[in-house]
């Protein structure tokens, strides 16, 4: 079974500039959550989807946004570029069945803002 | 202060070593623990994870938690040089439902053959 796949694996920007980053989810899995990952740090968690709709948000400007497709799919958006967006953007799914949840985390983007 | 505390390392073993990677934290809201091992440029795998205070061993992996000290070990013991990634220690209020995941800095492994 595949994985959570994540597109593109690489990119680079300008500052300024806006990213669409894209995730599939497992197959199943009905929840979605972006983190991003700045380098020797830990994932910092930016937003949850369940069922289309935001669950919950980290502490990241509006700059960031993300949305969720009938088919479970998400993408996130980042607009105005900063250099400190430079960084690994992981997606995580997970079943959503309000019992355990394991998420399970995708290969990630990583995106270079110059 | 940061809700998880974990040492970056990095942390240098011989092969055939137990080694001890540890995280604190100071939000008693957390319930569930997690930790994860993440290769170089690659997403966190999943370990481990457990809900409540005392040990649950998976082969060669061992995760303690103390809720009372607010103090979470993973223990690996035979290392591999197939162990050397960065540990992710992780944490979350609740198992289910909205699931914000709080996570330390990363501990690098390096298992010397």
């Amino acid at each position: 079974d595949a994985g959570v796949t994540q597109s593109p694996t690489h990119l680079i920007k300008t500052r300024g500039q806006h990213v669409t980053l894209r995730c599939s989810p497992i197959s199943g899995h009905k929840s979605v959550s972006w983190y991003q990952q700045v380098l020797g740090q830990g994932p910092q968690f930016i937003f949850q989807y369940y069922e289309k709709e935001e669950r919950g948000r980290g502490n990241f400007p509006d700059r960031f946004s993300a949305r969720q497709f009938p088919n479970y799919s998400s993408e996130l958006n980042v607009n105005a570029l900063l250099l400190g967006d430079s960084a690994l953007y992981l997606c995580a799914s997970s079943l959503a069945r309000g019992q355990q949840e394991t998420q399970y985390f995708g290969p990630g983007t990583r995106l270079l803002v110059l | 202060q940061k809700e998880v505390e974990q040492d970056p390392g990095p942390l240098s073993v011989p092969e055939g070593a137990i080694v001890s990677l540890n995280c604190t934290y100071s939000n008693s809201a957390f319930q569930y623990f997690m930790w994860y091992r993440q290769y170089s440029r690659k997403g966190p795998e999943l370990l481990m994870y457990t809900y409540s205070s005392g040990n649950k061993e998976d082969g060669r992996f061992t995760a303690q938690v103390d809720k009372s000290s607010k103090y979470i070990s993973l223990f690996i013991r035979d290392s591999q040089p197939s162990d050397s990634a960065t540990y992710l220690c992780a944490m979350s209020p609740n198992s289910g439902g909205y699931q914000k995941v709080t996570f330390g800095t990363g501990t690098k492994l390096q298992v010397i053959p």
